[in-house]
């Protein structure tokens, strides 16, 4: 079958770093993407990936390992604002995505 | 409008009853998509559709059933609900079904089913 894992929760301090992990298993790959998504509403679109290697978009990158069915989000000089969920989500053999339950940001002061 | 629209923003139903969820895109994209996303769950794909006059079914298609008589509206249907069917429903859509496209989300619909 086809697998997304991620963490379900996390808490890290406004200003800091965090590391949000994303391993795979899905039938073909054709790329991942990371979306954010606030209590309430719509996920909206932070990253694709397809290559191996770091994509940085501002205080926001994206890894991917293809060979070890891998990917994190990193997210820099965190903001209160960035507290939400983010998910994980990979394009599958027949043009799919495949999401992951997602992870739970929570910035505290 | 601008963007995706999906009506109602939130609705409670009684079993049995039938329920149609309407979305609509300004964009001109060629795919859509709905989605169910349910707590401790990822977002599943109920029915997609590449192009107008074409749909096909997603990871959990039963009870559902859809159709895209034109390029902007992709109303989502059913008979018959059950409670199972309690969720928030998201719309998307997508310039194509390509690999690097990506999918714009509609603001959801909650369902509650009693």
């Amino acid at each position: 079958g086809q697998n997304i894992d991620q963490p379900t929760e996390m808490t890290a301090t406004e200003g800091a770093i965090v590391q949000i992990n994303c391993t795979y298993q899905t039938s073909g790959f054709n790329g991942l993407f990371w979306y954010q998504q606030h209590a309430g509403e719509a996920p909206t679109f932070l990253s694709y990936n397809v290559l191996d290697g770091l994509e940085e978009k501002g205080r926001f990158s994206s890894f991917l390992s293809r060979s070890k069915g891998y990917s994190y989000l990193l997210l820099k000089e965190l903001q209160m604002k960035d507290s939400a969920s983010y998910l994980c989500a990979v394009k599958d053999s027949n043009y799919q995505l495949i999401w992951g339950a997602g992870t739970k940001l929570i910035i505290k002061p | 409008i601008a963007g995706i629209t999906q009506a109602p923003t939130s609705q409670i139903l009684a079993a049995g009853r039938r329920m149609t969820l309407r979305c609509t895109q300004d964009m001109r994209h060629n795919a859509m998509y709905w989605y169910r996303q349910d707590l401790g769950l990822g977002l599943r794909l109920i029915h997609y559709s590449n192009t107008a006059g074409t749909t096909g079914k997603g990871e959990v298609p039963d009870g559902y059933s859809v159709s895209r008589a034109n390029t902007d509206d992709f109303p989502l249907t059913w008979a018959s609900a059950v409670p199972s069917q309690t969720s928030v429903y998201f719309c998307a859509s997508s310039d194509s079904g390509a690999a690097a496209d990506t999918q714009y989300f509609g603001p959801g619909t909650r369902l509650t089913v009693l």
